[in-house]
């Protein structure tokens, strides 16, 4: 199996543009987590799905988060618009059955 | 609220030396405890889930134990190699049903250094 696939890898945009992000978790896992980490804050995690519905939203740090799971094998985090204070790696996960968390590699996104 | 800490944030050590990362958290209630490493530029990667009914797990050059009652969690690095050198992160799980217990609770970090 591939992994987490994220993309894009690293995203550079100016301030009140919209950033989409996205995410294929790896395949048969039934539970998809968005993390935000940053050398203040550490890991964050910003929103749960399982069964491809948002159980915990409660992460998500203002209205112009949003994140969607319209099907297994694909989700999506938007930022609209960005600011400058949501610079950070944003990491998909998803869960085996075991609890194993597997990690993409991340989306290092830069506002200016 | 559950809070994760590790200490030292930071390690240097020398080839060869066997060393010790230190994680802590301040509710025992844990469904389970999980030691990640991650590598600069890249995601976390899974080296050793202990359960709350177990006192340790083990993997290759790596043990790792926990003490619930005491809140603590050790990852013991046997012969450590330069290739070891990366971040090292814990996290909980909370215990109970249903509630939030899907939601990890991560420590900071201890970024190791192995020195060839």
């Amino acid at each position: 199996d591939a992994g987490v696939i994220q993309s894009p890898r690293h995203e550079v945009t100016e301030m009140g543009q919209e950033v989409t992000l996205r995410c294929k978790p790896i395949s048969g896992h039934n539970s998809l987590f968005w993390y935000r980490q940053t050398m203040m804050r550490g890991l964050e995690l910003l929103i749960y799905f399982n069964n491809n519905v948002p159980i915990d939203d409660s992460g998500m740090p203002e209205d112009r988060f949003s994140a969607k799971m319209p099907n297994a094998s694909f989700s999506t985090l938007k930022i609209q618009p960005s600011e400058p204070r949501d610079s950070a790696v944003y990491f998909c996960a998803s869960r085996t059955e075991t609890d194993t968390q597997y990690f993409g590699p991340g989306t290092r996104l830069t506002v200016l | 609220k559950q809070e994760v800490t590790q200490i030292p944030a930071a390690l240097s050590v020398p080839e060869g030396e066997n060393l010790v990362l230190n994680c802590s958290f301040t509710d025992s209630a844990i469904y389970n405890l999980q030691w990640f490493r991650q590598d600069p530029g890249k995601g976390l990667t899974s080296l050793l889930l202990i359960q709350s009914s177990q006192r340790e797990q083990t993997s290759g050059r790596l043990n790792a134990s926990l003490d619930k009652s005491s809140g603590r969690s050790t990852l013991y690095i046997a012969a450590s190699q330069p290739g070891d050198s990366a971040t090292y992160l814990c996290a909980v799980r909370p215990g109970g049903s249903g509630g939030s217990n899907y939601k990890l609770t991560f420590g900071k970090g201890t970024l190791l250094t192995v020195n060839p």
